[in-house]
């Protein structure tokens, strides 16, 4: 079955400890991404990533980190999480040109406090 | 930069309407649009993928359509149940963003009454 598996679904944590959200795609696909959601801000790109070894910022990117080691792998890296960091992250994965379907997570739910 | 816009943010209607969501967006030169339907708290399934060289795409009781020179597409849902409830959003590809990175609107909360 196709799918993209984050971990953890949910989280709480504490102001400056560093954090690793995983996703990994069983697709072989080339573009994975992160989004978060936010009320009244909707869905905004963190990063993206092209292949291995390939990444990129998207629309908000401070705070965060990323690396791309595996093609199946894509985590998000909060190395000194902040209280404005708390919000519903999604990994997606889709094909390279954009002209296929995009696959999301289950999402994760963090909390920083 | 593409920008995408739902409208309405929100509907309520009883059950057995058919019922029209609507999706524009600024920029015309997309790869495709995406259809998806988020429950609360959870992730986003895809509903309808329209190519851009398409018209529509059908699933079951939903039709998504597509003109791309006005940048608009709509989310047609066919005698609506209770079970249809979600927030439904659209999101396109390509445009000046380029590539398979995705623009979402911010959705529009379906209510279906029973």
């Amino acid at each position: 079955e196709a799918q993209v598996t984050q971990n953890p679904r949910y989280l709480i944590t504490v102001t400056g400890k560093k954090l690793t959200v995983t996703c990994s795609q069983n697709m072989n696909h080339e573009y994975m991404s992160w989004y978060r959601q936010d009320p009244g801000l909707g869905l905004r790109q963190i990063y993206y990533s092209m292949n291995v070894e390939v990444t990129d910022k998207g629309d908000v990117p401070e705070g965060y980190k990323v690396s791309r080691k595996e093609k199946r792998n894509f985590p998000l890296i909060l190395e000194s999480p902040s209280p404005n960091q708390t919000s519903l992250y999604f990994c997606a994965s889709s094909s390279l040109k954009g002209n296929t379907e995009a696959f999301f997570g289950q999402g994760t739910r963090l909390t920083v406090v | 930069k593409q920008e995408v816009t739902q409208i309405p943010a929100a509907l309520s209607v009883p059950e057995g309407e058919n019922l029209v969501l609507n999706c524009s967006f600024t920029d015309s030169a997309i790869y495709n649009l995406q259809w998806f339907r988020q429950d609360p708290g959870k992730g986003l399934t895809s509903l309808l993928l329209i190519q851009s060289s398409q018209r529509e795409q059908t699933s079951g009781r939903l039709n998504a359509s597509l003109d791309k020179s006005s940048g608009r597409s709509t989310l047609y849902i066919a005698a609506s149940q209770p079970g249809d409830s979600a927030t439904y959003l659209c999101a396109t590809t390509g445009g000046e963003t380029s590539g398979s990175r995705l623009t979402f609107g911010e959705g529009t909360q379906l209510t279906v009454n029973p």
